[in-house]
């Protein structure tokens, strides 16, 4: 069974604060794959990383960055210097295989408010 | 521009008719996705299609049906059996699995169903 617990159920920082977004997960899987996926007011949800078991390098793209650590079952997510326009519900995901088939389980979701 | 289509955004349902959600997407992807969220829940799995003419049951189908006639097309119908069918819904594509790897999932901006 597959489990992600996203145990922020909302955050409030002040514009240009750092914020980091907690997700912890289960899996027996050996292989799986975790996503980080914003949702804007808009509705959609838009991919933002992929990473997969086997790779634990911290990665970095511009204003974000993530840390997996293996050891944990953890897959951090930080904002540096947050803007209004990252208000939005995060939601951290674990895929791993099911009947040969992707199978994606979600975590509940951190709703992240920046305040001017 | 590539992308998924969800119509209509808000869709208003009597209590015991069906209803059919649209979903269409044309970025060549085999696989596709419907999701229900509900307000402190993430997201669930509803049905899931790896290729056309085959689908499968997610976690929460009850109440729901589906099908893939067309690559580009998967519609979701809520039926009368459904009981507690007010939510927002979300459709999704991928790649599918691509070896070992499983692909990332784009997603549509949502319909909202209200029973009334």
């Amino acid at each position: 069974a597959q489990k992600v617990t996203q145990a922020q159920t909302e955050i409030s920082v002040v514009e240009k604060e750092d914020v980091t977004l907690d997700c912890v997960y289960e899996t027996r899987d050996t292989t799986y794959y975790l996503f980080w996926y914003k949702q804007p007011p808009s509705g959609e949800l838009v991919f933002l990383i992929r990473r997969n078991s086997f790779d634990e390098q911290n990665e970095i793209s511009g204003r974000y960055s993530w840390n997996f650590q293996k050891s944990t079952s953890s897959f951090n997510f930080t904002i540096t210097a947050s803007q209004v326009v990252d208000s939005a519900v995060y939601f951290c995901a674990l895929s791993g295989a099911w009947g040969g088939y992707q199978k994606v389980t979600f975590g509940t979701g951190t709703k992240l408010q920046v305040i001017p | 521009d590539g992308g998924i289509t969800q119509s209509p955004k808000y869709l208003f349902r009597k209590e015991g008719q069906n209803v059919t959600l649209s979903c269409e997407q044309n970025l060549n992807h085999d696989a596709m996705y419907w999701y229900r969220q509900d307000p402190g829940q993430g997201l669930r799995l509803i049905y899931y299609s790896q290729i056309v003419n085959d689908f499968q049951k997610g976690d929460i189908a009850e109440g729901y049906s589906v099908s893939r006639e067309k690559k580009e097309s998967f519609p979701l119908t809520v039926t009368s059996a459904q009981k507690n069918p007010t939510a927002f819904y979300l459709c999704a594509s991928s790649m599918g699995r691509r070896g070992s790897m499983n692909t990332e999932a784009f997603f549509g901006q949502g319909t909202r169903l209200t029973v009334v």
